[in-house]
């Protein structure tokens, strides 16, 4: 079954504990994104990426890390969490770029206390 | 700079009844334009798409959406709603070409009552 895979799906810490949200994806996608999704702000980019080693900002990175060393895995790094990242994370996968179909995972709830 | 505005933070219908759902958006050129739903608890679904050609196109779960190029909008309908169709309904755009980003609207949660 084609799909993006996170974990872990919830999550509790504590300000500056590093984390990291894994995410995978089974259909040889170049293209994938992390997205925050907070109340009335909608879905923000975070990270993006559009092949192996080829890693950008997006709208809102500050605080985060990702990297990109297999096609199929694109982690999220906090390094040292900090209350304002308290949200539901979402990675995303595409065929080649962000204009084509995306397919979401089932997202990651993080809280920092 | 793309952006999306989706002017109705929450929208209530009866089953049965037709909905609209408003999208506008701003990109100086002709844009990629989508809808995802977002169930309780899930990600994000796409619905429908359009890049080009027919302003009016088809999505899944009978869901149609119209480009207007004039009015800068793409507005998702459905003609009659269930009570399934209760969720969150994001509209995004994109940038042709090699796009590295979707840009999303905030989001119009859609409550279905029986």
């Amino acid at each position: 079954e084609a799909q993006v895979t996170q974990n872990p799906r919830y999550l509790i810490t504590v300000t500056g504990k590093k984390l990291t949200v894994t995410c995978s994806q089974n259909m040889n996608h170049e293209y994938m994104s992390w997205y925050r999704q907070d109340p009335g702000l909608g879905l923000r980019q975070i990270y993006y990426s559009m092949n192996v080693e080829v890693t950008d900002k997006g709208d809102v990175p500050e605080g985060y890390k990702v990297s990109r060393k297999e096609k199929r895995n694109f982690p999220l790094i906090l390094e040292s969490p900090s209350p304002n990242q308290t949200s539901l994370y979402f990675c995303a996968s595409s065929y080649r770029t962000a204009s084509y179909e995306q397919y979401f995972g089932p997202g990651t709830r993080l809280t920092v206390t | 700079a793309q952006s999306v505005t989706q002017p109705d933070i929450h929208i209530t219908v009866s089953e049965g009844a037709s909905l609209e759902l408003r999208c506008n958006y701003s990109y100086g050129a002709t844009p990629y334009l989508f809808w995802y739903v977002q169930s309780p608890g899930q990600g994000l679904q796409l619905l429908l798409k359009y890049f080009s050609g027919d302003t009016l196109v088809q999505g899944i779960k009978g869901f149609e959406a119209e480009f207007k190029r004039s009015q800068s909008s793409f507005n998702l309908r459905k003609p009659s709603v269930h009570w399934s169709d209760a969720a969150e309904y994001f509209c995004a755009v994109g940038a042709t070409g090699t796009a590295s980003k979707l840009t999303f609207g905030t989001g119009t949660r859609l409550q279905v009552t029986l």
